[in-house]
């Protein structure tokens, strides 16, 4: 069974840091693109950024490049995301997503986990 | 960046009837880069449809999707109390891989 377990939220004040976590486990964790979606609270989905299997892509979309890094240890089946100089706005829940098809480009996500919530607030 | 507008924002419709949503791209994401999902209160989003008809794993054959232009359509043909949720449509032609604004699907 698919399972992807998110990890890492909390409250951090505007300008800090929190760096997230998706433990992945049931499939080929290294065969895999990997992305993070997240959703500020009562709102809609947002794609935030996504890496290839062996890391050497990463794209990530305008409002938090320069801010936000995606990697991943496929040793430890893990994905993450180190977001610095963080803003109000990035308050939401972050989801870790399996993206289709494997060879990317076009991602469509077919496992999700179940979030961790970002709050930024001082 | 591609833009998808859904509609409408919510439908009101009673168990056993059919609904249909739509999402609607601001430019070409061909015919075949667009997905749907279903949300639930408190829980992550599921992927219904890929490929804009194609059904996910295990998803009933009551859910269907189609194309015509840059027009989407996700129909629910006979709604069961457990399809009252919000839909997604999500864009992947191109990155950022954007989504629509949502359409709430309720009980009437």
């Amino acid at each position: 069974e698919v399972q992807l377990v998110e990890s890492g939220g909390g409250l951090v004040q505007p300008g800090g840091s929190l760096r997230l976590s998706c433990a992945a486990s049931g499939f080929t964790f290294s065969s895999y693109w990997m992305s993070w979606v997240r959703q500020a609270p009562g709102k809609g989905l947002e794609w935030v950024a996504n890496i290839k299997q062996d890391g050497s892509e990463k794209y990530y979309v305008d409002s938090v490049k320069g801010r936000f890094t995606i990697s991943r240890d496929n040793a430890k089946n893990s994905l993450y995301l180190q977001m610095n100089s963080l803003r109000a706005e990035d308050t939401a829940v972050y989801y870790c997503a399996r993206d289709l098809p494997p060879y990317g480009g076009n991602s469509y996500f077919d496992y999700w986990g179940q979030g961790t919530l970002v709050t930024v607030s001082s | 960046e591609i833009v998808l507008t859904q509609s409408p924002g919510t439908l009101s419709l009673s168990p056993g009837e059919r609904a249909t949503l739509s999402c609607r791209a601001s430019q070409s994401v061909g015919s075949s880069y667009l997905g749907w999902y279903q949300q639930k209160p408190g829980q992550a989003p599921r992927l219904l449809i890929y490929g804009a008809s194609s059904r996910a794993t295990g998803i009933p054959d009551r859910f269907s999707g189609s194309a015509s232009g840059t027009g989407f359509t996700l129909a629910i043909s006979r709604l069961e109390p457990e399809d009252f949720a919000v839909y997604y449509c999500q864009q992947y032609v191109t990155s950022p891989f954007t989504f629509g604004q949502g359409t709430k699907l309720e009980i009437k």
